[in-house]
């Protein structure tokens, strides 16, 4: 089975502080992962994909098949990070996502 | 290029009815995802259209259903509405000889009432 866990349904921090969402996955085959975001009255769109090893935006993720994890991190936080995050799981020859249920970031001023 | 355009923005029906959302995804793209997005969950796939066929399908009843016309653009519909049908529904395009991944539209908002 394709699963797709963020524990944190909110997480709020201060501009400048690090940010780590975590997310697990569960599936037996060698997924894609990536992060996907939307911002206030936005569409969800792309944040980066595990297979492009790229900071976008200063986000950074790793995958680590051994932990079965792909948590995304932020040195520092600005504001204009404020969304909702999802982590999402594509399998090996299928185009279908699985989606997490989402971690809400807040960053204050 | 506007992306992927959906209509319309928001509906509401009544249970029993049926309703009949639409999609246009973005110049280029010959595939379609369908994904059903309730209030504090992330979007489930519905089903997936590829050459004017269903190539997949989530666990979804069969009241759910779609076309896709030669043009690439694509309807969902649901039949016999249910309370719980309430959710956004977001529509994605890809290509699919494409490693790339999916783009979004802004969602149609369904409320049963």
């Amino acid at each position: 089975a394709q699963r797709v866990t963020q524990p944190e349904k909110l997480l709020s921090v201060f501009k400048g502080a690090p940010v780590e969402l975590k997310c697990n996955y569960s599936y037996s085959g060698s997924p894609e992962l990536f992060w996907y975001v939307q911002y206030s009255r936005q569409r969800l769109q792309l944040l980066l994909r595990h297979i492009s090893r790229e900071s976008i935006k200063g986000f950074t993720a790793d995958l680590n098949k051994g932990e079965t994890s792909f948590h995304l991190k932020k040195p520092f936080a600005q504001e204009e990070d404020s969304a909702m995050y999802y982590c999402v799981l594509r399998g090996t020859g299928f185009q279908k996502l699985v989606f997490g249920t989402g971690t809400r970031l807040l960053v204050s001023p | 290029d506007a992306g992927v355009t959906q209509s319309p923005t928001h509906l509401i029906k009544t249970r029993g009815q049926q309703v009949t959302l639409r999609c246009s995804p973005k110049s280029g793209h010959d595939t379609v995802s369908w994904y059903q997005q309730a209030l504090g969950q992330g979007p489930q796939f519905i089903f997936q259209y590829y050459e004017e066929e269903e190539r997949q399908r989530g666990n979804f009843p069969d009241r759910f259903s779609g076309h896709q016309f030669p043009n690439y653009s694509s309807e969902l519909n649901v039949n016999a509405l249910l309370l719980g049908d309430s959710a956004l529904y977001l529509c994605a395009s890809s290509v699919t000889s494409s490693e790339e991944t999916q783009y979004f539209g802004p969602g149609t908002r369904l409320l049963v009432l």
